[in-house]
């Protein structure tokens, strides 16, 4: 049984595009993030969600709009797709925002604007 | 700044050695955590181990421990008996309390490659 999901693994798709990564955790976890993964593999926080409230917005473009309908579900929608939002994005969820439980990764999607 | 240091971009070992990734920090909190992550070629990331900053005994779990040395603000992944199947990206990540939140902050990753 997945504990976080993603969906789709790949997305490949035009710039100018909009586009969407649906996230889902089974672990009955509070706190959900999005994180970037660039060509470097360097990992950078986006969005940190707490029981469906947004507690951490790092310095992302307001093209990015994370949506979460329910603490078990973060989704990621993307408007007007540039060359640079290439990446893999990754879904992670946590028991708390703060203490020190480890967060759980989704598998990742890799998209690629062309 | 950088927060979390990973000198090593690339390390080989030979199977069934031991093996250090290093891993330095920096924070003017008390309380802090860290964790390391795996991320196999597949590309998922595993979470392996974990330290608190006030735990005074160094993590282990299975093959894994986590040199800890605090003054030195050093958590160093310490892997061993190597296995081919730990070839993969290993990240260092610190637990960072910033704006009333905390948020896992990840270093730049050190490539591991088991030879046999």
């Amino acid at each position: 049984d997945t504990a976080v999901s993603q969906t789709p693994k790949y997305l490949v798709t035009q710039m100018g595009n909009d586009k969407s990564i649906k996230c889902e955790q089974n672990l009955g976890h509070d706190t959900m993030y999005w994180y970037k993964q660039d060509s470097k593999k360097f990992l950078k926080i986006m969005f940190s969600y707490n029981n469906k409230e947004l507690i951490i917005n790092e310095t992302v473009p307001n093209r990015f709009s994370p949506k979460s309908p329910d603490k078990a579900h973060l989704n990621l929608h993307i408007n007007s797709l540039e060359l640079g939002d290439s990446a893999v994005y990754f879904c992670a969820s946590s028991q708390d925002y703060l203490g020190g439980s480890e967060a759980f990764f989704g598998q990742g999607t890799r998209l690629t604007v062309v | 700044a950088q927060k979390i240091t990973q000198t090593q971009p690339g390390m080989f070992v030979q199977e069934k050695e031991a093996v250090t990734l290093d891993c330095t920090y920096d924070t003017s909190d008390q309380s802090y955590g860290l964790f390391w992550y795996k991320q196999p070629s597949s590309g998922e990331m595993i979470f392996l181990i974990y330290q608190g900053s006030y735990d005074e005994q160094n993590a282990t779990e299975g093959r894994y421990s986590l040199n800890f040395q605090k003054a030195r603000k050093s958590a160093n992944l310490v892997i061993s008996a190597s296995q081919l199947g730990d070839s993969a990206m290993y990240f260092c990540a610190m637990r960072e309390f910033s704006g009333g939140y905390n948020k896992l902050i990840f270093g730049a990753g050190t490539r591991l490659a088991v030879h046999p």
